[in-house]
């Protein structure tokens, strides 16, 4: 079974709107943490954030929100204010296992979404 | 947040040679070091683990002769990829994990190999 599905292979937004993008995750291990990160057509991998299992407060950092549903095991990423610099791929990522633990970090990666940002 | 650098981006290498791929934590010590391959509009691909004083740990189905892996210091991880051929050719990324409450995962620009 996937432990990371994101569901939608390519979103489009208009400018200046929110855009949800989806993920859902599949463990049993009560300890995890989930992160969300941004690919341009560079390449790169950027952190945008983490929610860790036991946070009691969706995470926020800037215009990026994780809608964090623990019984639903699902971890969305809200981007806010859309701008055309956030056209990229957006994957989703879980780290089983507490931090520090014995996973070493590894991290299990969705299969990514495309966001296209139109003016 | 943390700066991991990667060389060299692009490499083009004949079949047959072998190519080194550096991957540094600038401005934070790093003992744990990852090494994914991606392949174009894929998700990445975890190949190894990278603990500095120790050997990698390998995922399933990677060749640990093929892909030398080294984490010598707190800030410096290679992989050699040896005696390359064309179906080797893809996008090499490290990460460095930061320790923390988190462990959050940064990663380098990525290197595009090109075996001809």
């Amino acid at each position: 079974a996937q432990k990371i599905t994101q569901t939608q292979p390519g979103m489009f937004v208009q400018e200046k709107e929110a855009v949800t993008l989806d993920c859902t995750y599949d463990t049993s291990d009560p300890s995890y943490g989930l992160f969300w990160y941004k690919q341009p057509s560079s390449g790169e991998m950027i952190f945008l954030i983490y929610q860790g299992s036991y946070d009691q407060q969706n995470a926020t950092e800037g215009r990026y929100s994780l809608n964090f549903q623990k019984a639903r095991k699902s971890a969305n990423l809200v981007i806010s204010a859309s701008q055309l610099g956030d056209s990229a791929m957006y994957f989703c990522a879980m780290r089983e296992g507490p931090a520090g633990g014995t996973s070493y970090g590894k991290l299990t990666f969705g299969q990514g979404t495309i966001l296209t940002v139109h003016p | 947040g943390a700066v991991v650098s990667q060389h060299p981006s692009r490499v083009i290498c004949k079949s047959g040679t072998s190519v080194k791929i550096e991957c540094r934590s600038l401005d934070f010590q790093a003992t744990t070091m990852f090494w994914y391959r991606q392949f174009p509009k894929q998700s990445l691909m975890l190949m190894a683990t990278s603990n500095e004083g120790s050997k990698a740990t390998y995922e399933q189905g990677v060749e640990k002769d093929k892909f030398l892996i080294n984490h010598a210091s707190l800030t410096l991880s290679t992989l050699t990829v040896t005696s390359a051929h064309p179906e080797d050719s893809s996008f090499y990324i490290c990460s460095a994990e930061v320790p923390s409450k988190t462990d959050t995962q940064y990663f380098g620009p990525g290197t595009r190999l090109t075996v001809l």
